[in-house]
């Protein structure tokens, strides 16, 4: 079993549309959890940490947390033709403290 | 939010060279990662270190090692190149909180 399970996608959505990407992972003792975008040929780039059960909203992203389900999610509103990227979740502070895990990433095409 | 450099960020080089890949950070980071990244596959972690004279093998087996002498470096030395060598490499670090990462190293053996 993955430490961190994302389904691979594509996910395709109309410009303007709510992007909704889901991440679940298997250490119930995990304390952090972020997501990353990933253009094509880039490295990753931290848009969201959420480290406590609840919502966490910065600007056009939401993240969801819910430990009990182990269960993680992006929420992208007024989904943009520039949101078109890989999505990786990342979850760390588990059995391994110092190791981050990440899923193998979602990738959202956005169409105009 | 972190700076950490990555040079170079291009290597094209022939089978069996010996390659350092440079990784600095300038936030005081204690603990510092190598990633191995093939195109639109997943990352693969292969050394961290969380301080100096710290280093762990990651999950993913590879040929290179890794020196942690001062806080902010952590270069990677491959002693012999061989094009199954060929990826990017992704260097990152953190404190407390999130993974930052570098602008990565693309490495094509010939």
């Amino acid at each position: 079993q993955k430490e961190v399970e994302q389904n691979s996608g594509p996910l395709s959505v109309p410009e303007g549309a709510i992007a909704s990407l889901n991440c679940t992972y298997s250490d119930r003792g995990s304390q952090s959890f972020f997501w990353y975008r990933q253009y094509s040929g880039k490295s990753p780039e931290l848009i969201m940490s959420i480290y406590s059960n609840g919502d966490k909203e910065d600007g056009r992203f939401t993240a969801q947390l819910n430990k009990a389900s182990q269960y993680v999610s992006l929420l992208i509103r007024d989904s943009q033709p520039s949101d078109s990227a890989t999505y990786l979740c990342a979850v760390s502070g588990g059995y391994n403290f110092n190791k981050f895990y990440f899923g193998s990433g979602t990738k959202l095409n956005v169409k105009p | 939010e972190a700076d950490i450099y990555q040079t170079p960020r291009y290597l094209v080089i022939g089978t069996g060279k010996k390659i350092t890949l440079e990784c600095s950070q300038t936030m005081g980071h204690d603990k510092m990662y190598w990633y191995q990244q093939d195109p639109g596959m997943e990352l693969h972690l292969i050394h961290y270190s969380y301080g100096v004279n710290s280093t762990e093998k990651g999950d993913l087996s590879s040929e290179s090692t890794v020196s942690r002498i001062r806080t902010e470096h952590f270069p990677l030395t491959l002693e012999s190149a061989r094009p199954s060598h060929t990826s990017q490499y992704l260097c990152a670090s953190s404190e407390v909180g999130a993974a930052f990462f570098g602008q990565g190293t693309r490495l094509t053996v010939v």
